[in-house]
């Protein structure tokens, strides 16, 4: 039990362009998801909390009009990154809380975003 | 942010018992401790969670000091598959909602 998927794994994107990365929790309802980012080498870095049904809330530093938040369902939430650029090519996660267990997240995947 | 410190890296011989350091001398009551550990390009695995007293599941125990500043994560007997990084995060309690600050982690190396 406890899956968090997150879609696609990798991807690869032109300079300007915009890409969207999907966590959902399979098996277990959700209303907080987070999103994290992680460079080569460091740790994670959480990005943003996100309530489903609300704005998401986002760390200092963290653009929120490029990091677009969307936490439609208690499966789903979306990370859409505007007008990418080089320097945002990191490996991002994002996690699930679920309703049941309010102390435990649990991570998806990973997506690796290379932007060229 | 609450800071934990943890060794960089620690080696154990495959079938031993591995004890895994932790100090969160910030800690305020109502913060968990949560251990989480991590393989090259994977998302963070959940290991194991406690507040006050010592935890235990099939994973691993957690063992807590009674007051609370430090904790450690047993493995009681260690796996090539256990090689991973370990962190140790104190969770801060934000209008209901637990926010986890990751550190830098303690890189553990199994000898086989």
């Amino acid at each position: 039990g406890a899956v968090v998927s997150q879609h696609p794994s990798r991807v690869i994107c032109k300079s300007g362009t915009s890409v969207k990365i999907e966590c959902r929790s399979l098996d277990f309802q959700a209303t907080t998801m987070f999103w994290y980012r992680q460079f080569p080498k460091q740790s994670l870095m959480l990005m943003a909390t996100s309530n489903e049904g609300s704005k998401a809330t986002y760390e200092q530093g963290v653009e929120k009009d490029k990091f677009l938040i969307n936490h439609a369902s208690l499966t789903l939430s979306t990370l859409t990154v505007t007008s990418a650029h080089p320097e945002d090519s990191s490996f991002y996660i994002c996690s699930a809380r679920p309703l049941a267990a309010p102390y435990e997240q649990y991570f998806g995947p990973g997506t690796r975003l290379t932007v060229t | 942010d609450a800071k934990t410190t943890q060794p960089n890296s620690m080696e154990s011989n495959e079938e031993e018992p591995v004890h895994l350091p932790c100090n969160h001398s910030t800690i305020s009551g109502t913060d968990y401790i949560h251990w989480y550990r991590q393989l090259p390009s994977q998302g963070p695995e959940y290991v194991i969670h406690g507040l006050t007293s010592n935890v235990n599941n099939r994973m691993a125990s957690l063992a807590i000091a009674e007051d609370r500043k430090s904790s450690t994560l047993i493995l009681h007997r260690a796996t090539l598959r256990d090689a991973a990084v370990y962190y140790c995060i104190q969770g801060i309690s934000n209008f209901g909602n637990e926010k986890l600050t990751f550190g830098t982690g303690t890189r553990l190396t199994i000898i086989p």
